[in-house]
């Protein structure tokens, strides 16, 4: 049983291109979270999809940065022009269930440089 | 509240020994609550969680303790290993709520040989 997946595992972008990240969730999960963190913290929200929707992205910075689940296929962060900030380790997870106390599975993540 | 870029809090102990992680969580009307293990390089990995109407739960090597009242967390883990060398986060959460998780600061601990 395979869990989440993310790919690629390491991304090098220079300044100013564009950053995608797939995040394939657990078989029978239709949640999914990403969650960014730098060195020595923890991790921080970001944004919470189920299928074809964005239930909560509160914790999405305004500009360049969007988020999708599509109805077939993984759900993809996009950070557009990237900046030397935006370098961090960005982390998916999946759960079966809301509101039961559905327990969020990680994926390994993948850790963006930007040059 | 949430995470600051401080330097990890760090614990090392004995193989053998049992190691305690503390963690104070932020939110008073949180009410569930999750410790994550994260080696280095990897995801965090999920250990054991807590609903707050209990104070105590037991997993294997593992127990958690909720206080609620000083909002602290505890996470034991007996005879530690060395492959329980990692940063531990606790998470916390509203049920019902949110559902985003809320990651305390974490801690590294090191497991001497």
């Amino acid at each position: 049983n395979a869990g989440v997946m993310q790919n690629p595992r390491h991304l090098v972008r220079r300044r100013g291109q564009e950053a995608r990240l797939r995040c394939s969730p657990m078989k029978g999960h239709s949640h999914v979270y990403w969650y960014r963190q730098l060195p020595e913290e923890g991790l921080k929200f970001m944004v919470y999809l189920q299928k074809e929707n964005i239930i909560d992205e509160s914790g999405m910075p305004k500009e360049r940065f969007s988020a999708e689940f599509p109805k077939e296929g993984p759900s993809i962060l996009r950070i557009q022009q990237v900046v030397r900030g935006d370098s961090a380790a960005y982390f998916c997870a999946s759960s079966p269930q809301t509101g039961g106390g559905g327990t969020q599975y990680f994926g390994p993540g993948t850790r963006l440089l930007v040059l | 509240g949430e995470s600051v870029g401080l330097h990890l809090p760090t614990l090392s102990v004995q193989e053998g020994d049992n190691s305690i992680i503390n963690c104070a969580y932020s939110n008073s009307a949180s009410d569930y609550f999750i410790w994550y293990k994260q080696e280095s390089g990897k995801g965090p990995q999920f250990i054991i969680d807590i609903r707050s109407n209990m104070d105590k739960r037991q997993g294997q090597r593992v127990t958690v303790l909720l206080n609620k009242t000083v909002k602290h967390l505890s996470l034991q883990i007996a005879a530690t290993q060395p492959g329980d060398s990692a940063v531990y986060f606790c998470a916390e959460n509203i049920l019902g709520g949110s559902e985003k998780l809320v990651f305390g600061k974490g801690t590294k601990l090191t497991v001497n040989p």
